[in-house]
Parts: C-alpha cells; structure tokens; sequence
C-alpha cells in the first residue's frame, strides 16, 4: 500500500497567511494527487485533483504543485471559512490512501 | 444539483450486520464510479471499497475484504455496502461519494454513523 504522509498535522495562521501544507507518498504516484477540505460534521470538499486542477467553483487562492513523491497545497490569503483539516489522497493505485490531515487553525 | 444521501447506519452488535444505501440525483449515476469511505469518531478519512460504473469491477480494502460487499442498482441509482460480521473497529460515519473515473472523489454524501457495540 502507498502511505501519505502529510505535514503539518496542525498550523495556527492568522486571516491573509500565507500557508503551505506538504504531501509525501511512499512512492511514486505521478500526478494521482488530490485534496480535500473538511470542516468539523460536515463531509469532505473536493479542493484539486491530479496534483493541480482546481475544482470547480473553488476559490483560486487554493493552488497545488508537484508530481512524483512530493506534493504541496497552497492557500495564498486565509480566509475565515479556510479554518478546516486538509486531506491529500493518493489515487495512483488501489487502496487508495489519505493522509493524516492537517488541521488549520486560527491564531 | 448533485444528491448524495446514505442511509441505514445504527447501532449494532459485534458480529452482527448492517446493510447502507446511497441515494443519488442530479447527475447520470450509470456513467460514474461509485466509493464507500469512513472516518472514525475524531481520526481521519479511510478509503473502503470502489465500484466501477457498471458494477463489474469492484476493489475492497484489506480491513474489510470478505466482510463487505459493496455494490449498486443502476435502475434505482442508489449504492449499497454490506455489512457483515462487524467489529468494534468498524464504528465509524460512512460516506458515499462519486468519481468520474475511479480516482478523486467530487461529490459527497452527508454520511451515516454506524456504531458496533455490546
């Protein structure tokens, strides 16, 4: 199985951060790289896909980058409703696999 | 607009067995991959089994292999996971979710809470 590992699991920013959350996976996994957002009860949000393609209707301060083993998202200005726990997932291979999270908190 | 609705979750014994329903609307259900996904009470997010568009090619996790058996109903749009010989490891809200090719998820049920206890 491909583990993903992400870090951090948490950060404190403040509104405006910039912030940069990493994925690493065991191997390589081109660009089968997704995110997710999700807010406490609710399900998770698709954020991007194949490591770079931005959802639909989802804000374009959220970019991602990478290919390979490592792989990061990126949120240029942080908003009030960007406060949530982050997934990557892996989609090159069966199990597909998500990391930790990265929980997103106010400072 | 896309509908994911699962159903079914509760309480059930060890060993016993519980049976979720997805509802889906607002899309062409017959043309997307179909995943069950779960995520136990305060962990992260665990990938449980897929099925592709047809029900012909189905993939399970290790953890569930031989106790779940996922599958769908074209005709009625709606996904099913079976649930047998379920453990205290199982506790867990379910969700549904679509794929367009079997890889990253774009729409998500609400999901539905299943809980094995004595």
């Amino acid at each position: 199985d491909i583990q993903m590992t992400q870090s951090p699991s948490s950060l404190s920013a403040s509104v405006e951060d910039r912030v940069t959350i990493t994925c690493r996976a065991s191997q390589t996994i081109s660009r089968y790289l997704n995110w997710y957002q999700q807010k406490p009860g609710r399900a998770p949000k698709l954020l991007i896909y194949s490591a770079s393609t931005l959802q639909s209707g989802v804000p374009s301060r959220f970019s991602g980058s990478g290919s390979g083993t490592d792989f990061t998202l990126t949120i240029s200005s942080l908003q009030p409703e960007d406060f949530a726990t982050y997934y990557c997932q892996q989609s090159y291979s069966t199990p597909l696999t998500f990391g930790g999270g990265t929980k997103v908190e106010i400072k | 607009e896309v509908q994911l609705v699962e159903s079914g979750g509760g309480l059930v014994q060890p060993g016993g067995s519980l049976r979720l329903s997805c509802a889906a609307s607002g899309f062409t259900f017959s043309s997307c991959w179909m995943h069950w996904v779960r995520q136990a009470p305060g962990k992260g997010l665990v990938w449980v089994s897929r099925v592709n568009s047809d029900g012909s090619g189905i993939t399970y996790a290790d953890s569930v292999r031989g106790r779940f058996t996922i599958s769908r109903d074209n005709a009625k749009n709606t996904l099913y996971l079976q649930m047998n010989s379920l453990r205290a490891e199982d506790t867990a809200v379910y969700y549904c979710a679509s794929s367009p090719y079997g890889g990253f998820s774009d729409y998500w049920g609400q999901g539905t809470l299943v809980t094995v206890s004595s």
